[in-house]
């Protein structure tokens, strides 16, 4: 079935260092790929998507590419701030719109000043 | 507005008893989600709901699982014969319609003992 894999964490890093959280997925179809973040004590909230190959989704700085030819949609942000401090998860929808989402297992990032 | 509400926030309850978990979807989302988050993993698909109707229920994992949404707004998760292995982060999410960004609610902890 379809799958998700995120690299584990936590991931620590300074103020303004780049970040990249990898996502790779397995799909039978052509998935919509997504990035969901739940911030400490918040719900899960949207970051970004992509809907087809090659499309790109930003949002807040970050920015995710969809990369059919390496099934990839690996997370990035040029200067981090101590407010990105959170739980980053990647995730897929395969049967068209947005149901059901399968989603990686999770990447807490931790910013410290 | 008023985001998508859950009730209660933290449930404990015995093994083998029976639980009700609640969901207040945005007002006018038609579509409505369940999900289960355990400890260090991401959500995983429970249930589906369009209008009053479960478009998909193929997440729940057994009998013991039942859902319902019989004006097409609240939502409840019933869980009989509690197990520990039950014990995890429920959520509940809604979107405008099917193919809607979801929107998560804060989620109800549930705790087996």
């Amino acid at each position: 079935g379809d799958s998700v894999t995120q690299m584990e964490g936590p991931v620590t890093l300074s103020e303004e260092a780049f970040l990249t959280i990898n996502c790779t997925y397995t799909a039978t179809g052509y998935p919509s790929l997504f990035w969901y973040v739940q911030y400490p004590g918040e719900g899960l909230q949207l970051l970004l998507k992509a809907t087809k190959a090659d499309d790109k989704g930003s949002n807040k700085g970050f920015e995710a590419t969809y990369r059919k030819e390496t099934t990839s949609f690996h997370l990035e942000k040029g200067s981090v701030q101590v407010s990105d401090s959170a739980v980053y998860f990647c995730a897929l929808s395969d049967r068209g719109g947005n149901t059901p989402l399968v989603f990686g297992k999770g990447t807490r990032l931790s910013v410290i000043a | 507005g008023a985001g998508v509400s859950q009730t209660p926030s933290n449930k404990v309850t015995e093994k083998g008893k029976y639980v009700e978990l609640r969901c207040d979807p945005i007002s006018g989302h038609t579509a409505l989600y369940w999900y289960r988050q355990s400890l260090g993993q991401g959500p995983e698909f429970l249930i589906y709901f369009q209008g009053t109707g479960a478009a998909d229920d193929s997440g729940l994992p057994n009998d013991r699982f039942f859902a319902v949404r019989p004006e097409g707004s609240v939502s409840t998760l019933k869980i009989q014969r509690t197990e520990r292995g039950d014990s995890a982060v429920y959520l509940c999410a809604s979107s405008l319609d099917r193919a809607g960004e979801q929107y998560f609610g804060p989620g109800t902890r549930l705790t087996v003992t």
